[in-house]
């Protein structure tokens, strides 16, 4: 997965609690993507950053959700007052700056339990 | 969005050659088709990608046909560490917006 790392691996949160999942991208890369998945189902988009700048985050809830990607430091997805539904996998991906046919490599995926 | 439509699931033989098609009816003129695997519990792994025609590397084929309406990947010879999720993936990356947009999956079993 080409050095795309996600951490933590594993999270349990307490319904109400925030869960804070960081992603850094490949080494170059500019963008960075965040996917949810949940159980046997297929990656669901949800956000598209770049540096200092968030570009598409048509596929993101409106409420409890966010996602930054800063100038200095890995991209971090916040989700606020979790509840059981969020309980899924969280895919970062990256990219280098866009160009036609660019590839997005993706991390291992963080795997977030609410209780 | 370019909607994409796989079969769900699909089972091989070790050994045999496999062949996925993926329809993506509405592509738009700069969209890339673009495959990943997926293992349980790990991110998708990109296999291939291609605009036209075809396009072969050391894993696998895409045959694209001129209408690029769909695309067929092939994986040769499969063995069992080959059982997976594969998705088709369509869509460009462009400065101001990534319409990358997955299917549902095909969950290939491969078996003795």
């Amino acid at each position: 997965n080409a050095g795309v790392m996600q951490n933590p691996r594993h999270l349990v949160r307490r319904r109400g609690q925030e869960a804070r999942l960081r992603c850094s991208p490949v080494k170059g890369h500019s963008h960075v993507y965040w996917y949810r998945q949940l159980p046997e189902e297929g990656l669901k988009f949800m956000v598209y950053l770049q540096k200092e700048n968030i570009i598409d985050e048509s596929g993101m809830p409106k409420e409890r959700f966010s996602a930054e990607f800063p100038k200095e430091g890995p991209s971090i997805l916040r989700i606020q007052q979790v509840v059981r539904g969020d309980s899924a996998a969280y895919f970062c991906a990256s990219s280098p700056p866009p160009a036609s046919g660019n590839t997005i490599y993706f991390g291992e995926g963080s795997w977030l339990t609410v209780v | 969005l370019a909607k994409t439509t796989q079969p769900i699931s699909m089972d091989s033989y070790e050994g045999q050659e496999v062949n996925i098609t993926c329809s993506h009816n509405n592509i738009a003129t700069n969209d890339y088709i673009t495959w990943y695997q997926q293992f349980p519990s790990q991110g998708p792994r990109f296999i291939i990608q291609g605009y036209k025609t075809k396009v072969t590397n050391e894993v696998a084929s895409l045959f694209i046909p001129a209408d690029r309406k769909s695309s067929t990947l092939s994986l040769p010879r499969v063995s069992l560490s080959d059982t997976a999720v594969y998705y088709c993936l369509v869509g460009i990356n462009t400065g101001t917006a990534s319409k990358l947009t997955f299917g549902t999956g095909t969950r290939l079993q491969v078996t003795l």
